[in-house]
Order: structure tokens, then sequence, then C-alpha cells
């Protein structure tokens, strides 16, 4: 089966960088989503790995070890608006198109 | 174009009754995804649909779980004799296509609550 492992939450202020990993075990990995959830939100896309390395837009960036079955969400500039819950999912080429979703990492950012 | 949109929003029902939850993918779209969420947990997957058909039905968590997809496009899941423990969020997403897509749209869930 698949398992993904994130922290449960985090906490950081206003202007500072966070990282939120990832670990998880597939058999057929295909790929590394991150997602965010506001409060009574649905949840957004926000990036996709394939491939080792790391992926920015702006903001915030994923990175993907695949060796190391290991992935991260980088935050820069933390807004106050970044609090949310963050979750981390998988893709699997032996299970089609659904998602394996993390518990989720709930970010809190203060002033 | 419009999003994925799901009605009701919310649902409160008595334990036994039956319920349907409908989900309207985005316009073209073949691929549609069922995932449940209770209160502060990850997302627990369901079923998916590819076109018509439902490849993958692991994840419902009992007989009394159905889902249907017509027409390529409107799904409804159905559960049946509810019970307190199918209180959650239900949510449905979409996407282009189910391989070689990998950004999944979801809507903003119908909210069941079992009393």
């Amino acid at each position: 089966g698949q398992s993904l492992e994130q922290p449960s939450e985090v906490t950081a202020v206003e202007g500072a960088i966070v990282q939120i990993n990832c670990t998880y075990q597939t058999s057929g990995f295909y790929g590394l989503s991150w997602y965010q959830q506001h409060d009574g939100g649905a949840p957004t896309f926000l990036s996709y790995n394939a491939l080792d390395g790391l992926e920015e837009t702006g903001r915030f960036s994923s990175f993907l070890s695949r060796s190391d079955s290991y992935g991260y969400l980088l935050l820069q500039e933390l807004q106050m608006k970044d609090s949310a819950s963050y979750f981390c999912a998988v893709r699997d080429r032996n299970q089609g198109g659904k998602l394996i979703f993390g518990q989720g990492t709930e970010l809190s950012v203060k002033p | 174009g419009a999003g994925v949109s799901q009605s009701p929003s919310n649902k409160v029902t008595e334990k036994g009754k039956d319920v349907e939850l409908r989900c309207d993918p985005i316009s073209g779209h073949t691929a549609l995804y069922w995932y449940r969420q209770s209160l502060g947990q990850g997302l627990e997957f369901l079923i998916y649909f590819q076109g018509n058909s439902a490849p993958d039905k692991s994840g419902l968590p009992s007989d009394r779980f159905s889902a249907e997809r017509t027409g390529g496009s409107v799904s409804t899941l159905t559960i049946q004799r509810t019970q307190q423990e199918d209180s959650a969020v239900y949510l449905c997403a979409s996407s282009l296509e189910v391989q070689g897509t990998y950004e999944q749209y979801f809507g903003p869930g119908t909210r069941l609550t079992v009393t």
C-alpha cells in the first residue's frame, strides 16, 4: 500500500521561511503533489514533482528526492494568509489517477 | 469557465436514511474523483471515474456506498442507511484525464452530518 508522513503542525512568523517535509512509501511512484486548504475551503493545487529537484513557483517551492522517498514544500516570505493546512499527495502508477494524501500539516503564521 | 460544483453544500440527515451527493465537474474533464475528509484529517480516496467507468472503487468504505456518473459529466455519490461514522465532508475533484495530468480541481464539498 501507500503511506505518507508529514508533521501535524508548524508555526512560523510573518516574513520567515518554513519547510514542510513529506516522506512516502509507495510501490509505483509517479509523482508528488502539494495542496493547500484553508479552513472550510477546498484543497487547491500548489505544485507537482515527478523528477528529482526543485520546482519554484513564486514564494513557494517544492523539492523531490525519489531515491530518499522524500519531498518538501518551502514557503518563503510568509504572510498571514499562508495560514492553512498543507497536504502532500502521491500518485502511484499502479493506482490510476487517484491521489493518496498525507494527514496534512497545519501551518500557523504569527505576526 | 466554472469550477467544480457540489450540492448540497450541507446535509443533515437522520441515521438510517439514504442521501445523494452531487458533483458537477469542470466541462471537458474526463476524470472525476470522490474523497472524504473527516474533521482535522487528510483526504480519504473513495472512487474515481474515467468517463462513465469506475476502474477503482477500492476506497468505498462499505456496500452502503455507491457512485455513478452519467454522460461523462455529473456524478452522484449515494450513501444508504447512513451511520454516524459517515459524517464528514465529501469532496469531489476533476481533472482533464486520469493519466498524464497531475492537477485535480476540487469542489467546495458537501458537509454531511448524520444525527
